[in-house]
């Protein structure tokens, strides 16, 4: 099966600019979650969607970034303004609705941003 | 509020020694814990799930541990090759269908 597409791979923006990361997960898996990795740290939690509606946003800065998902299926994470501290890997991941037992994990390679 | 720690920070050996990474969590009320690779540039693989009910999983060279008591587990690698090189990230759900909770990583390097 093909796993979670993420694009760009990289990109380069000046502080106080836009930006927008795009997601599309597993076939059929209806949740969806997207984590910011800061150099040397782990991945942290932004946003967990379960189909089009949002399950978990408090780590999410309100205040500049915003994340859809449309239909139930792509997702798209925004930065308006960028911040410095903002330079990160941002992760898409996905899984099928957990109601009992194991339930894996898929990870997309990931958007590289960098704000100078 | 669920932390995850692992230590070391990063760990360089010789090819052929086995060793063991370390992680600990604070709150023992897991769901489960899991253990991943990342490579440079890649995204996370996940190596070795362990259900809060188990004591450990084995997957090739690969052995992880679980003791929810002492809110710890442990990563061995049996006989380690340059291609073991990357960092591995230890990682715990509270409840069924919920976020990962990820620790900072181990980087591994192994040199032939």
């Amino acid at each position: 099966e093909a796993g979670v597409a993420q694009s760009p791979r990289y990109k380069i923006i000046e502080k106080r600019q836009s930006v927008a990361f795009w997601c599309n997960p597993i076939s059929g898996h209806a949740t969806l979650y997207w984590y910011q990795q800061i150099l040397g740290q782990g991945p942290k939690l932004l946003i967990q969607f379960q189909n089009n509606g949002v399950v978990d946003d408090s780590q999410l800065p309100k205040d500049r970034f915003s994340a859809e998902r449309l239909k139930g299926v792509d997702s798209t994470l925004k930065i308006q303004p960028a911040k410095l501290e903002d330079s990160a890997v941002y992760l898409c991941a996905s899984s099928p609705i957990a109601r009992t037992g194991y339930v894996g994990y898929t990870f997309g390679s990931g958007t590289r941003l960098t704000v100078v | 509020k669920q932390e995850v720690t692992q230590i070391p920070a990063a760990l360089s050996v010789p090819e052929g020694e086995n060793l063991v990474l370390n992680c600990s969590f604070t709150d023992s009320a897991i769901y489960n814990l899991q253990w991943f690779r990342q490579d440079p540039g890649k995204g996370l693989t996940s190596l070795l799930l362990i259900q809060s009910s188990q004591r450990e999983q084995t997957s090739g060279r690969l052995n992880a541990s679980l003791d929810k008591s002492s809110g710890r587990s442990t990563l061995y690698i049996a006989a380690s090759q340059p291609g073991d090189s990357a960092t591995y990230l230890c990682a715990v759900t509270n409840q069924a269908g919920t976020a990962l909770i990820f620790g900072k990583g181990t980087t591994l390097s192994v040199s032939s």
